[in-house]
Formats: C-alpha cells, structure tokens, sequence
C-alpha cells in the first residue's frame, strides 16, 4: 500500500534555530516528491518538488533532500523565524498516476521566540 | 496572477442538503484536482478532471459525490444529501499539465464544509 510517514508529528524550536523533518514512504513505482507548507485554516504550498535523479533542492531557507534507495527524504529549515510556525507537509506521487498526491499527515512546527 | 480561487471558504449545511463548492483554477491551467482533508488527517484525493472530462475519480465516495468541470465556468464539486461526516475542508488544485514529471500543482486556501 503506497504510504507517507513523517515524523516528528509535532516540534517546537527556538527562532533563530535549525530544524531537520523526516519523511519515509513506501510509494512506488516513484515519481516525485514534494514538501508543502499549510498554514492552519490555508491551502498548501509548495516549497520544493524532487524527482528520481534528484538528491537536494533549495528554496531559500529550505532545503529538501531525498534518498530514492532508502525512500527517505528530510527538510532542513535553516535560522528559523516566527513565520515558519505551519504543518509541514510531504507529499510522493507515483509513477502510474503522478498526477495523485498521496500525502503525509504533516509535522506540525511552532517556532516560539 | 491570481491564484486557485475556492468559494464559498466557508460553508453550514443541515444533514440532507446539499453543498456545492467552486473552484476557479489558474489562469491557464486546464487540469483541476479536489481533494478532501479530515479533521486531524491528511489531504485525500478525490476526482482529476480536464475541461468536459473526467480523468480519475477513484477517491471520489460511490454516492452522494459528483464533479464536473464544464467548458465555460469553475469546477463544481456537488455533495448531496450531506451527513455529519461529510464535515471536511475540500481543497481544489490546478496545474497547466497533468501534474507528472514535478511540475508545480498549486492549491487554492480551500471550502470548509460543516454538516449539522
């Protein structure tokens, strides 16, 4: 059964501090893989979007790295700020039907000052 | 460039009415996706649609759940004979392509339904 795990499932930090969230999945054939940010009462969005070949992708203050062997992949936030308080979302697609996110249930951050 | 627009964002429907919610994708994006997101879980995909067609509706419930994506006009995701468990935020998503190879699928802020 295609699935996305994450954990912590929920974290709070420092502003200021680093933070490192995990995501395991058993999807496949793999497609791609994409870490969302959700507000509380938003839509997600997009942070980074990775495929098979590809082991990291940045996005400013976010960077996401994959190991398509060991169908694991982490987003490291770097110097955190108050803004970054959201659910963190991993989001893997598969081969056959890429078009059909299958998402995590999202590691709920808190950034306290 | 606007984004997904959903609306109603918000929504009260006693049991046995029926709810319809919108949903306007980008501007230029001809594939429209819904998915549904319960308290506490997350996000479920439902129904993949293009203009006049229905791609995948493998997520969408038997009854009671319909979508339809006509030439002129938003997307319609239409609930009828609401239940309590149908309470849920409905989220709807548009890309320009069918989302494959990691383009970029955006989501709209999302229509929550309260059954009562």
């Amino acid at each position: 059964k295609n699935q996305v795990e994450q954990s912590p499932q929920s974290l709070i930090i420092l502003e200021g501090k680093n933070c490192t969230l995990q995501c395991n999945y058993t999807v496949s054939p793999f497609s791609n893989l994409r870490w969302y940010k959700q507000d509380t009462g938003r839509g997600p969005v997009s942070l980074t979007i990775m495929t098979f070949s590809e082991n990291t992708k940045s996005n400013g203050r976010y960077t996401a790295t994959l190991d398509a062997d060991t169908k694991q992949s982490s987003l490291h936030i770097t110097a955190s700020q108050l803004s970054d308080s959201a659910s963190y979302i991993c989001v893997v697609s598969a081969m056959d039907s890429s078009y059909k996110l299958i998402f995590g249930s999202g590691t709920r951050l808190l950034v306290r000052p | 460039n606007a984004g997904v627009m959903q609306n109603p964002r918000h929504l009260v429907r006693r049991r046995g009415q029926e709810a319809r919610l919108r949903c306007s994708p980008m501007k230029g994006h001809s594939h429209v996706y819904w998915y549904r997101q319960l308290p506490e879980e997350g996000l479920k995909f439902m129904v993949y649609l293009q203009k006049e067609n229905i791609i995948d509706e493998s997520g969408m419930p038997k009854e009671r759940f319909s979508a339809e994506f006509p030439k002129e006009g938003p997307s319609i995701l239409r609930i009828q004979q609401v239940v309590r468990g149908d309470s849920a935020a409905y989220f709807c998503a548009s890309s320009p392509t069918d989302g494959a190879s990691g383009n970029t699928i955006y989501f709209g802020e999302g229509s929550w339904l309260t059954v009562v």
